[in-house]
């Protein structure tokens, strides 16, 4: 059974740091990219960041670039995101998704979500 | 990297048939045949309904169909049930790992 598993959630103060994880199991995780999706409360979803399979090619959203960093150890079957200079906006449901199709263009599995909260 | 635009809400009665729009351009949409759907409960993880425009992944009921003309992919629910009211967001392809939403409608069964 495919599950994916976020960790560290928390309460940051704007200009923070948070680390999110994303544990894989039941696939084999070096096949496939991996997307962090999140949705502020009471919005819609938002794709954020993503990883090619074997973590070369990366992508983020505008508003993200240059504070967010995706990573993967295919060797844990683990994905992160490296977040920091947190903003306010940036306060939501953070989910892992496995990509499935061309260029990993569809989320076929997602974890139950991490709540990361800026505030001061 | 607008979001896609979709229809705040639709409604139906149980057994009506409803169709949500997702109106892109022909960056994302219009350019490729990656369109999915998905499913979202209040308080839970989304759910894939759709994918590659059509495609139902296994254990997704026949109700749901997906379809595509140029820049607007629809999503049909048809045999409404009240365990399908949620809300539903759109999603294309729209370059190398890069995926767009739409803005999400909320599905109400009367």
């Amino acid at each position: 059974e495919v599950q994916l598993a976020e960790s560290g959630e928390g309460l940051v103060q704007p200009g923070g740091s948070l680390r999110l994880s994303c544990a894989a199991s039941g696939f084999t995780f070096s096949n496939y990219a991996m997307h962090w999706v999140r949705q502020a409360p009471g919005k819609g979803l938002e794709h954020v960041s993503a990883i090619s399979s074997n973590g070369i090619t990366t992508y983020y959203v505008d508003s993200v670039k240059g504070r967010f960093t995706i990573s993967r150890d295919n060797s844990k079957n683990t994905l992160s995101l490296q977040m920091g200079s947190l903003r306010a906006e940036d306060m939501a449901v953070y989910y892992c998704a496995r990509g499935s199709g061309y260029g990993g263009n569809y989320f076929d599995y997602w974890g139950q979500g991490a709540l990361v909260t800026v505030s001061s | 990297q607008s979001a896609l635009t979709q229809p705040r809400s639709v409604s139906g009665a149980p057994g009506q048939s409803v169709t949500i729009s997702c109106t892109g351009t022909s960056s994302d949409v219009g350019n490729y045949n990656y369109v999915s759907w998905y499913q979202q409960h209040p308080a839970k993880a989304p759910k894939l309904m759709i994918y590659d425009v059509s495609q139902r992944p296994s254990g997704v009921t026949d109700r749901f169909s997906g379809s595509k003309s140029g820049n607007t992919a629809s999503l049909t629910i048809s045999g409404l049930q009240a365990e399908d009211e949620a809300d539903y967001y759109c999603c294309s392809y729209a370059g190398t790992y890069r995926d767009v939403f739409g803005s999400g409608t909320k599905v109400t069964v009367l």
